[in-house]
C-alpha cells in the first residue's frame, strides 16, 4: 500500500464550479500537509500548507484536514480556467516528504 | 531570474549513453533533491543531499548518481542512459523553517532514450 493515495483524475468541470480534490493517507505521524500545483511543462510550486486538523482558507482555495480519518482535501471555489494544472497534496514528518500521484484538472470556459 | 535552474530543458539521447542534467540555484539552501516524474507514478526521489559533504539515495537511485559541486550546484548523472529512464526530472531545494519543509522546484528535464 502506498503512504499517500490521491485519485489521478482527469477531473474537468465548468467555470464557476466547486472543486474538491482529495488525498488518503496511511502514516498516522505525518505533521505537514501541503498542495502543490504544477501547471503544463513547469515545475510543481507551493499552494498551501496545513498541519492541523481542520480547515484553512487561503481566497478561492481551502485546504481540509481530517487526522482522525487520515484524509485532506483541497476544495476551489469559483473554478477559472486559470485553476487547469495537475494538483499534488504532499505530507511530511522530519526529514520525509511524501508526494501523491497528483490529480489532473481541467476548467473549461 | 528563476532561484532554480535546470540545463538541459530538453534532451534526446541513446541507449548506453552516458548524460548530465544540471541544477543550480540562487536561494541559499543546503538541501537539493533530484526526482523523476511519470505519467500515473508521481513524483519519485532520486537522490538528495542535505549538505554539501551529504549525499543520500533516494527510493529510485539505481542507474543514476549525483555530484553536489557546490552549495548551489547539484548534478544528476545517468551512466548508461536505457529507454525507461525516459521521463521528466526535477531538481528541487528546501528549507525548513519551524519543523515544516517547503520545497522549490525547477522548470524540469524532459529526458528521452532511444
Amino acid at each position: 500500500q502506498k503512504e499517500v493515495e490521491q485519485d489521478p483524475g482527469p477531473l474537468s468541470v465548468p467555470e464557476g464550479a466547486i472543486v474538491s480534490l482529495n488525498c488518503t493517507y496511511s502514516n498516522s505521524a505525518f505533521q505537514y500537509f501541503m498542495w502543490y500545483r504544477q501547471y503544463s511543462r513547469k515545475g510543481p510550486e507551493l499552494l498551501m500548507y496545513t498541519y492541523s486538523s481542520g480547515n484553512k482558507e487561503d481566497g478561492r482555495f481551502t485546504a481540509q484536514v481530517d487526522k482522525s480519518s487520515k484524509y485532506i482535501s483541497l476544495f476551489i471555489r469559483d473554478s477559472q480556467p486559470s485553476d487547469s494544472a495537475t494538483y499534488l497534496c504532499a505530507m511530511s514528518v522530519t526529514d520525509k516528504l511524501i508526494f501523491g500521484t497528483g490529480t489532473r484538472l481541467q476548467v473549461f470556459p | 531570474d528563476a532561484d532554480v535552474t535546470q540545463t538541459p530543458r530538453n534532451r534526446i539521447t541513446k541507449t548506453g549513453k552516458r548524460i548530465m542534467l544540471e541544477c543550480s540555484q540562487t536561494k541559499g539552501h543546503d538541501r537539493m533533491y533530484w526526482y523523476r516524474q511519470d505519467p500515473g507514478l508521481g513524483l519519485r526521489l532520486i537522490y538528495y543531499s542535505f549538505d554539501v559533504k551529504d549525499i543520500n539515495k533516494g527510493e529510485i537511485s539505481d542507474g543514476y548518481s549525483v555530484s553536489r559541486q557546490a552549495q548551489a550546484k547539484f548534478s544528476l548523472s545517468l551512466e548508461s542512459a536505457i529507454p525507461n529512464q525516459t521521463a521528466l526530472y526535477f531538481c528541487a531545494t528546501s528549507e525548513v523553517r519551524g519543523g515544516r519543509e517547503t520545497q522549490y522546484f525547477g522548470p524540469g528535464t524532459r529526458l528521452l532514450v532511444l
